[in-house]
């Protein structure tokens, strides 16, 4: 099945340790999103990939960056991760972005 | 800026009810709506996808309708079970397209008691 996968699904680092996340898609969507969604809350946007050309939202911190080597990869690297970054990330794509998106289950980052 | 409301915030009903989950928009401007399925600690389920051409779509014991002028839609669940415990979040693309991504309300958290 066509599915959006997202690795690991748990992810434990040490504060200030550099930790990269890791989405994969067989959609062949063009637009690649993500999100991070602390806890009881909606998810934030922190930045997409249209193609090859990177979006990052205004109030993304300078602290996450990503980068999409494929269509089909794409990679969440968080340079020094503090307390207040664990979340759950999510990653999601899309055709052009507005023919419905799908979402992988997500890696539940834990910083100790 | 289109924001996105989602009432109530939790409910929670008896096993074999009808329910009604409510979401509203303030920019009637959209391409479509889609809602989401989300259980603790996971990602996000896409359930249902209307577009604004639609009043409304249907997956199995699931029917979201669209009002894109009034800007709301509801999903409506029939003879819930405690399987469907779960939260559920309602949410568009922005008007830029994929530049947007999806806004999201703040999601019903929805209990189901057997």
């Amino acid at each position: 099945d066509a599915m959006v996968i997202q690795n690991p699904r748990y992810q434990v680092t040490q504060f200030g340790k550099p930790v990269t996340l890791s989405c994969s898609q067989t959609l062949n969507h063009n637009v690649m999103y993500w999100y991070q969604q602390k806890s009881s809350q909606a998810p934030k946007l922190l930045f997409h990939y249209y193609d090859k050309d990177f979006n990052n939202e205004a109030d993304t911190p300078d602290n996450f960056q990503s980068r999409r080597p494929n269509t089909s990869f794409c990679f969440l690297d968080i340079r020094s991760p503090g307390l207040g970054d664990a979340a759950m990330y999510l990653c999601a794509t899309s055709s052009t972005g507005v023919y419905g998106y799908t979402f992988g289950s997500g890696t539940r980052l834990t910083v100790v | 800026k289109q924001e996105v409301t989602q009432i109530p915030a939790a409910l929670s009903v008896p096993e074999g009810e009808n329910l009604v989950l409510n979401c509203s928009f303030t920019d009637s401007a959209i391409y479509n709506l889609q809602w989401f399925r989300q259980d603790p600690g996971k990602g996000l389920t896409s359930l249902l996808l209307i577009q604004s051409s639609q009043r409304e779509q249907t997956s199995g014991r699931l029917n979201a309708s669209l009002d894109k002028s009034s800007g709301r839609s509801t999903l409506y669940i029939a003879a819930s079970q405690p399987g469907d415990s779960a939260t559920y979040l309602c949410a568009v693309p922005g008007a830029g397209g994929g530049a947007d991504g999806l806004t999201f309300g703040k999601g019903t958290h929805l209990i189901i008691q057997p």
